[in-house]
């Protein structure tokens, strides 16, 4: 069946524009996490999804950081004001409860200049 | 808070040599433990993982991992390594109590050579 998918897989930006990035669960996956992954900080967990509940935020570096998830599918992290910091590829993952295995995208690269 | 430390950024090995990537972990209470591997430019795949029942863990493409709570220890071992293992590997470690959220150690290259 079909994985997790991620868009756009590669997105430049200038520095101060806000961007989204998008994630596409597995189908019947009911969690989903975004990760970032940098040179300097490797990987860092960001927010967490898990059906109805209130995400989990506490991974969001600065208030620049949101995401939504639609419909309990789809998923948008929106950053805003983009820094050059923010430069990293941004992973999401889905998983059928937050107990099982989290299978992961091919990521997001963030470029920003 | 719990954390994990990989030994060695970087590890090279000869095609059929063993493989030992090594991992450390710290938690208060008993952690869920996973490895996963990362090709170029592509995303994460899990190679096995640890989850409270037996301490030695099989996982895919013939690695393995024995879970050592005296130790906190969490190693990834290969007895022959192919070509087709270079890449980046992760060790990771999550709670059942906390949404399954990963906490990653900062990733060990293998390199294989002919």
């Amino acid at each position: 069946g079909a994985g997790v998918s991620q868009s756009p897989s590669n997105k430049v930006t200038e520095k101060g524009k806000d961007v989204e990035l998008r994630c596409d669960p597995i189908s019947g996956h009911t969690a989903l996490y975004w990760y970032r992954q940098s040179l300097g900080q490797g990987l860092e967990f960001l927010i967490y999804f898990q059906g109805n509940s209130a995400p989990d935020k506490s991974g969001l570096p600065s208030d620049r950081f949101s995401a939504e998830r639609t419909g309990g599918s789809v998923s948008t992290l929106t950053i805003q004001r983009t820094q050059q910091e923010d430069s990293a590829v941004y992973l999401c993952a889905s998983s059928w409860s937050d107990s099982d295995t989290q299978y992961f995208g091919p990521g997001t690269r963030l470029t920003v200049l | 808070a719990q954390s994990v430390t990989q030994l060695g950024s970087h590890v090279s090995v000869s095609e059929g040599a063993l493989v030992l990537l090594r991992c450390n972990y710290s938690s208060s209470v008993p952690p869920y433990l996973f490895w996963y591997v990362q090709y170029p430019n592509q995303g994460l795949q899990l190679l096995l993982k640890y989850t409270s029942a037996a301490t030695l863990v099989k996982g895919i493409n013939g690695f393995e991992a024995e879970f050592k709570k005296s130790e906190t220890s969490f190693h990834l071992t290969k007895p022959s390594a192919h070509m087709s293992d270079a890449a980046e590997y992760f060790c990771a470690v999550s709670l059942y109590n906390q949404g399954g959220k990963l906490i990653f150690g900062q990733g060990t290259e293998l390199s294989v050579k002919p």
